[in-house]
């Protein structure tokens, strides 16, 4: 199957600084990538829909101003989480997709916020 | 709004032994049903995915899964546990109304179930 790749895997950064986690498709365009997060024994919670060059879709409840999320190619998407707290500490997951096909998972990452 | 339950966080077999992870969904229309499986320090990787069509799907790895609309279940089973099938399994759902514009789903997923294989 396609190859999403996820960077960093593991990342540890002090509470009030920003962190970005990359997500990007290795062998095909992603016109959609969707943004997971995943809390320890719970469901995996989509946050938001990107699509390539237009502004994400956010999930209710999510903050648009805490997760920045950045589609600016089709190989590539961002995810921003700004002025970090303890609370954010959690693993995140994109996915990539492409005209009518299944989803392609990124390996996650996991934040830890100190 | 859909839901998906996965009974069981953590289900135990011995290798060789049948392997059943269940499903349950709740969803107001005839959903699409995917079950996924996660390593470790690895991403989902899909195993089998119901659309429309035959009820009993098949997927990779020797596994497959039944929809059974009356009960609301998109069980997981293998007949005969390996050792490489211990990993977490998601069961998902989505509603083909809400695709998006690409035509891509968008999915609920249930907790997880992990998988332990006994030797």
């Amino acid at each position: 199957g396609a190859v999403v790749s996820q960077h960093p895997s593991r990342v540890i950064c002090k509470s009030g600084t920003s962190v970005k986690i990359e997500c990007r498709s290795l062998d095909f365009q992603a016109t959609t990538m969707f943004w997971y997060r995943q809390f320890p024994k719970k469901s995996l919670m989509l946050m938001a829909t990107s699509n390539e060059g237009s502004k994400a879709t956010y999930e209710q409840g999510v903050e648009k101003d805490k997760f920045l999320i950045n589609h600016a190619s089709l190989t590539l998407s961002t995810l921003t989480v700004t002025s970090a707290h303890p609370e954010d500490s959690s693993f995140y997951i994109c996915s990539a997709t492409w005209t009518n096909t299944e989803a392609f998972f990124g390996q996650g990452t996991r934040l830890t916020v100190v | 709004a859909q839901s998906v339950t996965q009974l069981g966080s953590h289900v135990s077999v011995s290798e060789g032994a049948l392997v059943l992870l269940r499903c349950n969904y709740s969803s107001s229309v005839p959903p699409y049903l995917f079950w996924y499986v996660q390593y470790p320090n690895q991403g989902l990787q899909l195993l089998l995915k119901y659309t429309t069509g035959a009820t009993l799907v098949k997927g990779i790895n020797g596994f497959e899964a039944e929809f059974k609309k009356s009960e609301t279940s998109f069980h997981l089973t293998k007949p005969s546990a390996h050792m490489s099938d211990a990993a977490e399994y998601f069961c998902a759902v989505s509603d083909p109304r809400r695709l998006y514009d690409f035509g891509n789903e968008k999915l609920t997923f249930g907790t997880g179930t992990r998988l332990t294989i006994i030797p």
